[in-house]
């Protein structure tokens, strides 16, 4: 059974750009979530999305948008990139309806603004 | 503001002992506890949930939970430096009643030859 996919792996973004990562969930997996990785505030929750709704946000700026589409598969969107969004975003998917089932993370995608 | 508190570590104990990681969580209304191993430069990877008071064990893992005092461990004997890593403890939040996990700054385990 195939894993979580990110495309790309990495990027190097110039402040004010707009960038674009992308997750494939483990198949039959209805939920993916985003969370942002850095060294000072650790794993922090962005959004998570369950048949194409977004069902919960975390306390990120209107920059950060996400969509899910019918085949679950999920983009995440920042805009006027700043170099405080240098981070390892991730991306989990789990096959939960209600709160406490298992996530499983991708690979994640290394994101470097300058 | 609901937490996840970890020792940051690091912990160090020799090979063949065993570690124990710790973390207390703020939101008693929490049902699902999860475990996440993370090699430095790679992405977390599950190696333990844990919903009902008590024991889990898989293999060399323990996860232990005490709801009502709001505390998980995570024990693993004949500790091997294979088992080096950050270890980050991870919460459901209930009240969203989604899967929103909040997860601690994780604790990091070093196994000495």
């Amino acid at each position: 059974k195939a894993g979580v996919t990110q495309t790309p792996r990495y990027l190097i973004k110039t402040r004010g750009q707009q960038v674009t990562l992308s997750c494939s969930p483990i198949s039959g997996h209805r939920s993916v979530s985003w969370y942002q990785q850095t060294p000072g505030q650790g794993l922090q929750f962005l959004f998570e999305y369950f048949s194409e709704t977004q069902r919960n946000k975390g306390n990120f700026p209107g920059r950060f948008s996400g969509r899910q589409f019918s085949n679950s598969r999920s983009e995440m969107n920042v805009s006027t990139l700043e170099l405080g969004d240098s981070a390892l975003y991730l991306c989990a998917s789990s096959s939960q309806t209600l709160g406490g089932t298992e996530a499983f993370f991708g690979q994640g995608t290394r994101l470097t603004v300058v | 503001q609901k937490e996840v508190e970890q020792n940051s570590g690091p912990l160090s104990v020799p090979e063949g002992a065993i570690a124990s990681l710790n973390c207390t969580y703020s939101d008693r209304g929490s049902q699902s506890f999860f475990w996440y191993r993370q090699y430095s430069g790679k992405s977390p990877e599950l190696i333990m949930s844990i919903y009902s008071n008590g024991d889990k064990e898989d293999g060399r893992f323990t996860a232990q939970l005490n709801k009502a005092s709001q505390y998980v461990s995570l024990l693993i004997r004949d500790s091997q430096p294979s088992d080096s890593a950050t270890y980050l403890c991870a919460v459901n939040e209930r009240s969203s009643n989604t899967g929103k996990l909040i997860f601690g700054q994780g604790t990091t385990l070093q196994v000495k030859p």
